[in-house]
């Protein structure tokens, strides 16, 4: 079946250090899109990547989505403590059916 | 608060007994989702309407799960004859249009713990 994996599990940064989590597929994705969620709290969208090889920036956040529509990254620059949770990437195998989460990363930032 | 709404956000039951859930997305979306999450873990997609209708269900939800949306506005969820392995949290999430490339919007969730 799909699987999206996510790399890695978890990861502790020193603040104003950068972070790269990144999302791999084992079929071909229709979408991706990111979710953060606060340790117990609900996924909250940051961004949706739609064409191959995209790049969006949302001030230090960056996403890319892979030529081949199957993995994807989320680079955070200069991380702060408010950029503690886990993200998650997401998104609709070819026939948009379903919808699949990634297995997520888990980012702590240590003041 | 997204404006979704779940009810409850608690709930602990014994072994065997039938619990459900209720969801009350954001007014007009047309896409409803429900998820399971366990700690650690992201959420597993489990089903969604578009309106009223259910368009796909996962292969993983077992027999004894069921879930509604009979006006298109609120849904519920039944989880019959519970286990244990059915602890977990249940997110319901929504979404805008019919395409299904939109933001979801998340509710608190349901904590489903099963004695």
């Amino acid at each position: 079946g799909q699987q999206v994996m996510q790399i890695p599990q978890y990861q502790h940064v020193q603040e104003g250090e950068d972070f790269t989590t990144y999302c791999n597929s084992s079929t071909t994705l229709s979408n991706i899109q990111w979710y953060k969620q606060r340790p117990g709290g609900h996924p909250v969208f940051l961004i949706q990547l739609v064409k191959s090889g995209e790049v969006k920036k949302q001030k230090r956040l960056t996403f890319q989505f892979g030529e081949a529509k199957k993995n994807s990254s989320l680079h955070i620059t200069a991380t702060q403590t408010t950029d503690v949770g886990t993200y998650f990437c997401a998104g609709h195998n070819n026939t948009g059916n379903q919808f699949y989460f990634g297995t997520g990363t888990s980012l702590t930032v240590i003041p | 608060d997204t404006g979704v709404s779940q009810d409850p956000r608690h709930k602990i039951t014994k072994r065997g007994q039938n619990v459900t859930f209720r969801c009350d997305p954001i007014s007009e979306h047309n896409r409803l989702y429900w998820y399971r999450q366990t700690l650690g873990q992201g959420p597993e997609f489990l089903t969604y309407f578009q309106n009223e209708a259910q368009l796909e269900k996962s292969r993983l939800l077992s027999d004894r799960f069921s879930a509604e949306r009979p006006k298109g506005s609120f849904s519920t969820l039944e989880i019959q004859r519970t286990e244990q392995g059915d602890s977990a949290m249940y997110l319901c999430a929504s979404s805008v249009g019919t395409s299904g490339y939109n933001e979801q919007f998340f509710g608190p969730g349901t904590r489903l713990t099963v004695l």
